[in-house]
């Protein structure tokens, strides 16, 4: 199946300052991309769905200048948490359709914030 | 709004059991997934659903989709400690994101 890549897979930063969080997709071309974020023990919560060179478009709750979102290529997607607090911990997960496989989705392996 | 109803959450079985996790959802979709989660890790693609009637299998789990009920189920046959895991199921929206269910947390005891 298509591989997504994620990385870091995990992050230890101190309040403050910000994070970039990158999702490749390795075989294939993704013009949509979508974040995720996922608390212990949660199931998945969409953020934004990420269009290769336009806006995301964010869900409702989910601060825009908090979440930077940028899909500059067919292949690479990011995601910048400016300014991190500390109830910005979580993992942070992308994912891509492979345009040549109908109906799936490819998930990367996900990034751990922690936010000091 | 599309919601996406998973039961049980939590789901403790012995060994050799077989169980059935139900996934309804509340509006019209012609996608239907179910993923494996482990402590710390993604998700993993277990089935792709995609037309009503859907039936797949692997290994001692399968999946099915009645799109008129709004409801899939995956069953797991003979259950063996390695399927301890949460499972999602999700379900596609128009804009070609997903739904999550809030996951059963499958445990298997020996």
């Amino acid at each position: 199946g298509a591989v997504v890549s994620q990385h870091p897979s995990r992050v230890i930063c101190k309040s403050g300052t910000s994070v970039k969080i990158e999702c490749r997709s390795l075989d294939f071309q993704a013009t949509t991309m979508f974040w995720y974020r996922q608390f212990p023990k949660k199931s998945l919560m969409l953020m934004a769905t990420s269009n290769e060179g336009s806006k995301a478009t964010y869900e409702q709750g989910v601060e825009k200048d908090k979440f930077l979102i940028n899909h500059a290529s067919l292949t690479l997607s990011t995601l910048t948490v400016t300014s991190a607090h500390p109830e910005d911990s979580s993992f942070y997960i992308c994912s891509a359709r492979d345009l040549q496989i109908t109906g799936e989705l490819f998930f990367g392996e996900g990034s751990r914030l922690t936010v000091l | 709004e599309l919601k996406v109803e998973q039961n049980p959450l939590f789901l403790s079985m012995q060994e050799g059991k077989n169980y059935t996790i139900y996934c309804n959802y509340s509006t019209t979709s012609d996608r239907l997934y179910w993923y494996r989660q482990d402590p710390g890790k993604s998700l993993e693609s277990l089935f792709v659903l995609l037309s009503n009637g859907a039936v797949k299998q692997e290994g001692r789990l399968m999946a099915s989709l009645d799109t008129k009920a709004r409801l899939s189920t995956l069953h797991i046959t003979a259950a063996v400690h390695d399927l301890s895991a949460t499972y999602f199921c999700a379900v596609g929206r128009n804009n070609n994101d997903m739904r999550f269910g809030a996951g059963t947390r499958l445990t298997v005891k020996p």
